[in-house]
Formats: structure tokens, sequence, C-alpha cells
């Protein structure tokens, strides 16, 4: 199976702070990878695929990018509204498997 | 507007089964691959299992978890998948959700859309 490490498992930044969170895969994967939100409660949304194609409706504040093993999401301007968790998911092969996530809180 | 809801949760004693069901929506359900994947207390998101489409067999995978204990199956003419649960171990409570897969046709095991979920609560 392929294991997805994501970095950090938490964080607390303020509204317009650059944030950027890893995600590092145990093998090559190309560019499948997935990155989601999730707010408690709520449905997982998609918001980047092909480890940097921005989801129809996603804001231009999110972006992906990496290949192979290495990947990063980045929020250019941290919003109220994006508080959270955030999964990175390897969709090359099943098991499909998600990093740890990354708890998002606003300062 | 694509909708996934999901239905069936609820608490059941360990060893026995429950069926949930996901009502799809606002989309041509026969043309997307549906996945379940669950989220237990504390631990993060893991993928339960998939289903194709019938031009691709309607053929399922599942996670080593689940494997001879879960069935995914569809009934395209309702817009509804169904994740049997078997042989219900503590292990499994959790927060099921089904999504829809993001490309048309073959599966690209990446979900567009998801459900609100629903609880699942295995205990005696």
């Amino acid at each position: 199976d392929i294991h997805m490490t994501q970095s950090p498992s938490s964080l607390s930044a303020s509204v317009g702070d650059r944030v950027t969170i890893t995600c590092r895969a145990t093998q090559n994967i190309v560019d499948y990878l997935t990155w989601f939100q999730h707010k408690p409660g709520r449905a997982p949304r998609l918001l980047i695929y092909a480890a940097s194609t921005l989801q129809s409706g996603v804001p231009s504040r999110f972006s992906g990018s990496g290949s192979g093993i290495d990947f990063t999401l980045t929020i250019s301007s941290l919003q109220p509204e994006d508080f959270g968790t955030y999964y990175c998911q390897q969709s090359y092969i099943t098991p499909l498997t998600f990093g740890g996530g990354t708890k998002v809180e606003i300062k | 507007e694509v909708h996934l809801v999901e239905s069936g949760g609820g608490v059941v004693q360990p060893g026995r089964s429950l069926r949930l069901s996901c009502t799809a929506s606002g989309f041509t359900f026969g043309d997307r691959a549906m996945s379940w994947f669950r989220l237990a207390p504390g631990k993060g998101l893991e993928w339960v299992g998939f289903i194709r489409t019938r031009p691709y067999g309607g053929t399922t995978e599942y996670a080593a978890s689940v494997t001879g204990r879960f069935t995914i199956s569809r009934d395209d003419s309702r817009s509804i998948a169904y994740l049997q649960m078997n042989s219900l171990k503590t292990e499994d409570t959790a927060v099921y959700y089904c999504t829809r897969d993001r490309c048309s046709g073959g599966s690209c095991y990446s979900a567009d859309y998801w459900g609100q979920g629903t609880l699942v609560t295995v205990s005696s």
C-alpha cells in the first residue's frame, strides 16, 4: 500500500497569512494526488485534483503543486472560512490512501 | 445540482449486519463509479471500496479491512448505491460517506462530490 505522510498535523494562522501543507508518498504517484477540505458535520469538499488542477468553484487562493512523491497545498491568503481539516489522497492505485490530515485553525 | 444522500446508519451490535444506501440526483448515475469512505472517531479518512459503471463491468474493489464482510452494489434504475455491511466490528464505527467519481465512465479514483455522511455505531 502507498502510505501518505502529511504535515503539519495542525496549524494556527491569521487571516491573510500564507499557509502551506505538505504531503509525501512512499512511492512515485506521478500527479495522482487530490486535496480535500473537511469541516465538522459537513461533506468533504474537493479542492485540487491531478496535483495542481483547481476544482470548479474553488477560490483561486488555493493552489497545488508537486509530482512524484512530494506535493504541496498552498492557501495564498487565509480567510476565516478556510478553517477545517485538509487531507491529501493518492488516486494512483487501490487501496486509495489518505494523509493523516492537517487541522487548520484561524487565530 | 449534484446531491448524494446517505441513509441507513444507526446503532448495531457486533457481528450483526447493516445496509447503507446512497441516493443520488443531479447527474446520470449510471455514468459514474461510486465509492464509499469512512471517518472513524479520532482518525482520518479511510477508503472503504468502490463500484465501477456497468460498461466497465460493474466490478468492485475493497479495502483489506472490509474485504469479505462488506459488499457494494448499485441500482442504476433508481440511482442508488448500497453498502452491505456484515459481521460488523466495533472498529467499523464511523461516519460513512458515499462519493461520486470525478471521471465519467471509467474510474479515476478521485471523488468530486460527497454526501453528508451517515453514522454507524457498532456497540454491544
